[in-house]
Order: structure tokens, then C-alpha cells, then sequence
């Protein structure tokens, strides 16, 4: 397994502002994976993140709204520009250390818009 | 049609109770098959793989039926601490993973 934290875990903010998510693993992985989860609703992929390439979005998902950053194999980074109301939701980040599809959660941004 | 669908519930059963949840896919080319925990405002937990033979953890039994893309996890006993909603989780293998919306469980005393 891994251990991953975010931070920060909760945050209120003005809208059309701007918050970066920060993702930190204890060890090294190949593939980030940044999801959003909205009030009772399952998790939907923002996009894959590489160490020392672009990441990649999803369907829906641009990098002008969502810029990814990778800048290590431990590290990342999520930012929500611009943000609306309807931008409140949970942020997660997760890893799959072992290649085999099973990922591992951070514990989550909770992000509310004003 | 999802790609990924649960029925939502929620199941409402007494402790001890035996509970089974069902959870279909639309894609034939779906590799690997997992049912992860979700606990109110925490992260998803990965519960077990499931494999077409099947796999057994204790109370928790999950099964592949890949000619009808169907999935299902067996609760028996069921304790109060299994409250928590169960999320299907298909992927293809390409890093492409779809959850399901889950499928919310209340165990009362």
C-alpha cells in the first residue's frame, strides 16, 4: 500500500479564486490520478499525471480549469482556477504503486465555493 | 446506460444479516474488478479484488460472471461496523477506472 496526504483537507473559498491541492506519497510512484467526488455522488478522474510529462484529462476536464503539476515521483499538485459554486466538491488524489489497477486514496480536500 | 451501474440502495439489514450486492458493466474489455469501502466523508478503501474464480476474505465473498459483466459482493454476519457504502470498480487495465455510483449499507443493532 502506500501512504498519501493532501492538503489542505478543507477549504472555504470566494469565487473566482484560485486553490492548489497538494498530493504527497511516501514512496515513489509512476501514475497520480486526481478524482472529484460531489455531494453523493461516486468519483469521476480529472486526469493522470505522469512525473516529467503532461497530464493527461479526462473527457470534460481541461487543463486551463484544472492545471496539474508533477513535479517528482512523490509529489503533486491539483489547482482549481476560477472556481465557482458549482466547484465545490471533494478532491481526492491517489496512486496505484503496484501497476495492478488497485489504487490508493489520500483522504481527500473538501472544497466548498462560495 | 452507465458504464459502471450499482443499485444505490440503501440496504437497511439487522446485524448478523446476510447482504449481496450486484454491480453491471458495459465494457467487454474490462481487465481488472474491485469493490472498495467508503465510510461518510473519508476516502475510498480497496475491500478486495475479484476474480473470476471468485475470492473469499473472511465474511466478504466476491464473484465475476464475465459472460453476463456482472459482479457481486456477499456480506454474511453482518456487523455494525459494515455500514459504509460499497463501490463497484471496473478498469480496463489502461489506467482507464470507472467507479460505480455505490451502493449504501446500514447494519442496525
Amino acid at each position: 500500500s502506500a501512504v498519501i496526504s493532501q492538503k489542505p483537507s478543507r477549504d472555504i473559498c470566494q469565487r473566482g479564486t484560485s486553490l492548489t491541492i497538494q498530493c504527497q506519497v511516501d514512496s515513489q510512484v509512476t501514475m497520480m490520478f486526481w478524482y472529484r467526488q460531489q455531494p453523493g455522488q461516486s468519483l469521476t478522474l480529472i486526469a493522470t499525471a505522469n512525473q516529467g510529462s503532461e497530464a493527461t484529462y479526462e473527457s470534460g476536464f481541461v487543463i486551463d480549469k484544472f492545471p496539474i503539476s508533477r513535479p517528482n515521483l512523490t509529489f503533486s499538485t491539483l489547482t482549481v482556477s476560477n472556481m465557482s459554486p458549482e466547484d465545490s466538491s471533494i478532491y481526492l488524489c491517489s496512486v496505484d504503486p503496484r501497476g495492478a489497477d488497485t489504487q490508493y486514496f489520500g483522504p481527500g480536500t473538501r472544497l466548498t465555493v462560495l | 446506460r452507465k458504464e459502471v451501474e450499482q443499485d444505490p440502495g440503501p440496504f437497511n439489514v439487522p446485524e448478523g444479516a446476510t447482504v449481496a450486492f450486484n454491480c453491471t458493466y458495459s465494457n467487454s474489455a474490462s481487465q481488472s474488478f474491485f469493490w472498495y469501502r467508503q465510510d461518510c466523508r473519508k476516502e475510498p478503501k480497496l475491500l478486495m479484488s475479484v476474480y473470476s474464480s471468485g475470492n473469499e476474505d473472511g465474511r466478504f465473498t466476491a464473484q465475476l460472471n464475465r459472460a453476463s459483466q456482472y459482479i457481486s459482493l456477499l456480506i454474511r454476519d453482518s456487523k455494525l461496523s459494515d455500514s459504509a457504502t460499497y463501490l463497484c470498480v471496473v478498469s480496463d487495465g489502461g489506467f482507464k477506472t470507472i467507479f460505480g455510483a455505490g451502493t449504501r449499507l446500514f447494519v442496525k443493532a
